[in-house]
C-alpha cells in the first residue's frame, strides 16, 4: 500500500523559518513533490527530489532521505502570501503510470504578522 | 505559454446525470492526468493518457472514463452522479521526458 504523512496544519510568524515534514511508505519510489494549492487554485509545482540531499531554489529549499522514506519543504524569510496548504506527492513506478503521482492529505501554513 | 486550461470552471447537476469536463494542455505538452480533489479524501488520481492511449487508472468505477485526442486535449466523463462526486477535478500536464506535472485550474463540481 502507500500512506504519505504530513502534518495537517502548522502558524509560523511573518520573516520566520518554518519545516513542514512528509514521510512516505510506497510499494515503489522514483520521486517526491512538493505543491503549494492557495484556496480556491490549482496547486503550482515547488520543488522535486528523487536522489538524497537538499535542493534550493530560492526562498524554499527541499530535503529527501530516501532510506528514511522522510522528506521536508524549507520556508524561509516567511510572507503572509505563503499562507497556503502544501502538498507532498510521491511517484510510485510500481502504480503502472509514469505519472501518477500519491498525494498526502496537505499541510495549511497559517502565517500571522 | 498559456498555462493548462479546464473547462467549465463551475458545473452544478442534479443525481443520475452524466459530465463531461475539459482539459486542454500546455502546448507541447502530451500527456494529462486526471485527478479528483475533496476535502475528506484530498488528491487522488484518476487516469492518465498519453498520444491518446489510457496508460493507467485510478481506484475509480467505472462511472468515470475518459479520453485523449489527437491534439492531446482531454475530456473526463462522469455518468449517473452521486452526491460524493463533488469535488474539484484537476487536470495536469506534462512535456514528454519531464517529471513536473502542471495543473490546470480545476472544475468545481457540485452534485445535488
Amino acid at each position: 500500500g502507500q500512506n504519505i504523512d504530513q502534518p495537517t496544519e502548522m502558524t509560523a510568524t511573518e520573516g520566520a523559518i518554518v519545516q513542514i515534514n512528509c514521510t512516505y511508505q510506497t510499494s515503489g519510489f522514483n520521486g517526491l513533490f512538493w505543491y503549494q494549492q492557495h484556496a480556491g487554485e490549482a496547486p503550482t509545482f515547488l520543488s522535486y527530489n528523487v536522489l538524497d540531499g537538499l535542493e534550493e531554489k530560492g526562498r524554499f529549499s527541499s530535503f529527501l532521505s530516501r532510506s528514511k522514506g522522510y522528506s521536508y519543504l524549507l520556508l524561509k524569510e516567511l510572507q503572509m502570501k505563503d499562507s497556503a496548504s502544501y502538498l507532498c506527492a510521491v511517484r510510485d513506478p510500481s502504480s503502472g503510470s509514469a505519472r501518477q503521482l500519491t498525494f498526502g492529505s496537505g499541510t495549511q501554513l497559517t502565517v500571522l504578522p | 505559454k498559456a498555462g493548462v486550461t479546464q473547462t467549465p470552471r463551475y458545473l452544478i447537476k442534479t443525481r443520475g446525470q452524466q459530465v463531461t469536463l475539459s482539459c486542454s494542455p500546455i502546448s507541447g505538452h502530451r500527456s494529462v492526468s486526471w485527478y479528483q480533489q475533496t476535502p475528506g479524501q484530498g488528491l487522488q488520481f484518476l487516469f492518465e493518457y498519453f498520444s491518446e492511449t489510457q496508460r493507467n487508472k485510478g481506484n475509480f468505477p467505472g462511472r468515470f472514463s475518459g479520453r485523449q485526442f489527437s491534439n492531446s486535449r482531454s475530456e473526463m466523463n462522469v455518468s449517473t452522479l452521486e452526491l460524493g462526486d463533488s469535488a474539484l477535478y484537476l487536470c495536469a500536464s506534462s512535456p514528454v521526458g519531464a517529471e513536473t506535472q502542471y495543473f490546470g485550474p480545476g472544475t468545481r463540481l457540485l452534485v445535488l
